[in-house]
C-alpha cells in the first residue's frame, strides 16, 4: 500500500458544512494526488501536489481546496459541502522510479446529506 | 482529446472463460496504458501496463493487446477465476517531467461465476 493512510474511512455530513479529508504517507514521496470515484465516471483528478506548498488543480477542482504543509500529509477540504460531492475519495502517490504506476489508499466514503 | 472510452460496463463469465475488456483513446501522445484492478472497499491497484511501442504484454494470466493504428487496447484474462471478480479500469498516462497525468476509463465490473 506504499504506506498510505486515509482518514476518516467514512463520513456523513450535512450540506454547507466544511469537511477535511487527510492523506498521510510514510515514505517521503514527492507527488500526491486526490481523486474522486463516481459510478459511470471512473476516477477523476481533483488536485495534486508536487512538493510541500506546491499544489495544482485537476479536472474537477471546483469546490475543493488542498494544502500540503508537510511532505507526509496532503489535506483535501470541502469548504461548504454539497450533495454533488457525495463520493468516494482516493489519495494516491507516485513512487520515485516507477513512472507508470500510482499507489492508491483505501479511500474515504463521504456522504453529504 | 483526453478521454478514454471503456466497454463493456459489466461482464459475467464462467470460471475458465476469457473475459475481454476494451478501451479506446484519442490522444496519440500518451506514454503508458495501465490497467487497474479494484476490489470492493479497496483502492485501485496496478495490474499491468504497456507502452505504445509494444503490441502485447503478458503478466501471468493477464494480457494487454495494443493496436496503435486503431487507438485501441484491451485486457484479456486467461483461465479466469472467481477471485478475479473485481472492477477493472483502463487508463492512459501522460508524463510531464515527474508529474503524471492519468485519464481513467469508466470501469468494467467483472463477475466470474464458479
Amino acid at each position: 500500500d506504499a504506506g498510505i493512510t486515509q482518514s476518516p474511512r467514512h463520513k456523513v455530513t450535512e450540506t454547507g458544512t466544511p469537511v477535511t479529508l487527510r492523506c498521510h504517507q510514510t515514505e517521503n514521496h514527492r507527488y500526491m494526488y486526490w481523486y474522486r470515484q463516481d459510478p459511470g465516471h471512473g476516477l477523476r483528478l481533483i488536485h495534486y501536489s508536487y512538493g510541500v506548498k506546491d499544489t495544482d488543480k485537476g479536472e474537477v477542482s471546483d469546490g475543493y481546496s488542498v494544502s500540503r504543509s508537510k511532505t507526509e500529509d496532503f489535506l483535501l477540504t470541502l469548504e461548504s459541502a454539497t450533495s454533488s460531492q457525495t463520493s468516494v475519495y482516493f489519495c494516491a502517490i507516485r513512487a520515485a522510479g516507477v513512472e507508470e504506476k500510482l499507489f492508491f489508499g483505501s479511500g474515504t466514503q463521504l456522504s453529504v446529506l | 482529446q483526453q478521454q478514454v472510452k471503456q466497454s463493456p460496463q459489466s461482464l459475467i463469465v464462467q470460471k475458465g472463460g476469457i473475459p475481454i475488456i476494451n478501451c479506446a483513446y484519442e490522444n496519440t501522445a500518451f506514454d503508458y496504458f495501465p490497467w487497474y484492478q479494484q476490489f470492493p472497499g479497496k483502492g485501485p491497484a496496478l495490474l499491468i501496463a504497456i507502452r505504445p511501442d509494444v503490441s502485447e504484454k503478458k503478466e501471468g494470466r493477464f494480457t494487454i493487446s495494443f493496436n496503435k493504428s486503431a487507438k485501441q487496447f484491451s485486457l484479456h484474462i486467461m483461465d479466469s477465476q472467481p477471485g478475479d471478480s473485481a472492477t477493472y479500469f483502463c487508463a492512459a498516462l501522460l508524463l510531464f517531467g515527474g508529474y503524471q497525468k492519468v485519464t481513467f476509463g469508466t470501469g468494467t465490473k467483472l463477475q466470474v461465476i464458479p
